[in-house]
């Protein structure tokens, strides 16, 4: 158990749909990253919080959006879904987010989109 | 094009083989990871390094920076060490991480 947890685990929705995953990082870990892992193509990062603000954006649609909150707990948001957004998504969490720093990964939560 | 290769991308053994998992990248890396999924999904991080070698248990993992090049190894494999082992690296002060495909490893008793 890496500390950092996921909910929902799985998701399932139909296009054209919103939801919201969220993440909370292990005990005093101040950076959360979310991760896309996709069957075609592999795992992707899409962005980096650090202490509330963001700090490094990956291949993240417009479509999706993410925060940290004030008690460092992260949402990532999708929006108008499409069939290609199935997938696992990831969210990872450091103490400070630098690049020394090791990411505990949290289990995932699979989203289907039919 | 993905600069972080791996190979080979299947690998299948036999329990107690000594197993070799070889990841190359580009230029400037200031960290890589090894990371393990298992069939259930989830992902453990092994190991973080930026020169010379780890060692943890049965695993090691070593990097070779003037070659761009970095190999995990698993002594006396089990079939529990089944799983995707995954390369990822962190270029310069860039804090994201860019990964390989994977490799499948499956270790049959």
């Amino acid at each position: 158990d890496s500390g950092v947890t996921q909910t929902p685990k799985h998701l399932i929705t139909a296009t054209g749909q919103r939801v919201t995953l969220r993440c909370s990082p292990r005990s005093g870990d101040l950076s959360v990253y979310w991760y896309q892992q996709s069957l075609d193509q592999g795992l992707q990062f899409l962005i980096q919080y650090y202490n509330g603000e963001e700090r490094a954006k990956g291949n993240i649609l417009e479509r999706f959006s993410a925060q940290q909150f004030p008690d460092l707990h992260s949402e990532l948001n999708l929006s108008s879904l499409e069939l290609g957004d199935s997938a696992l998504y990831f969210c990872a969490s450091s103490v400070t987010g630098g690049p020394e720093n090791e990411q505990f990964f949290g289990p995932g939560t699979r989203l289907t989109v039919l | 094009k993905n600069e972080v290769e791996q190979s080979p991308q299947n690998l299948t053994a036999q329990e107690g083989e000594f197993i070799t998992i070889n990841c190359s990248y580009s230029v400037g890396i200031s960290a890589l990871h090894w990371l393990q999924q298992h069939p259930g999904g989830g992902i453990v991080s092994l190991f973080m390094l930026s020169s010379g070698k780890k060692k943890h248990g049965r695993l090691i993992a070593t990097i070779n920076i003037q070659e761009k090049h970095s190999s995990l190894h698993i002594t006396a494999s089990h079939p529990r060490d089944s799983a995707v082992y995954i390369c990822a690296v962190r270029y310069g002060s860039n804090y994201k991480l860019t990964f390989g495909k994977g490799t499948l490893l499956t270790v049959n008793p």
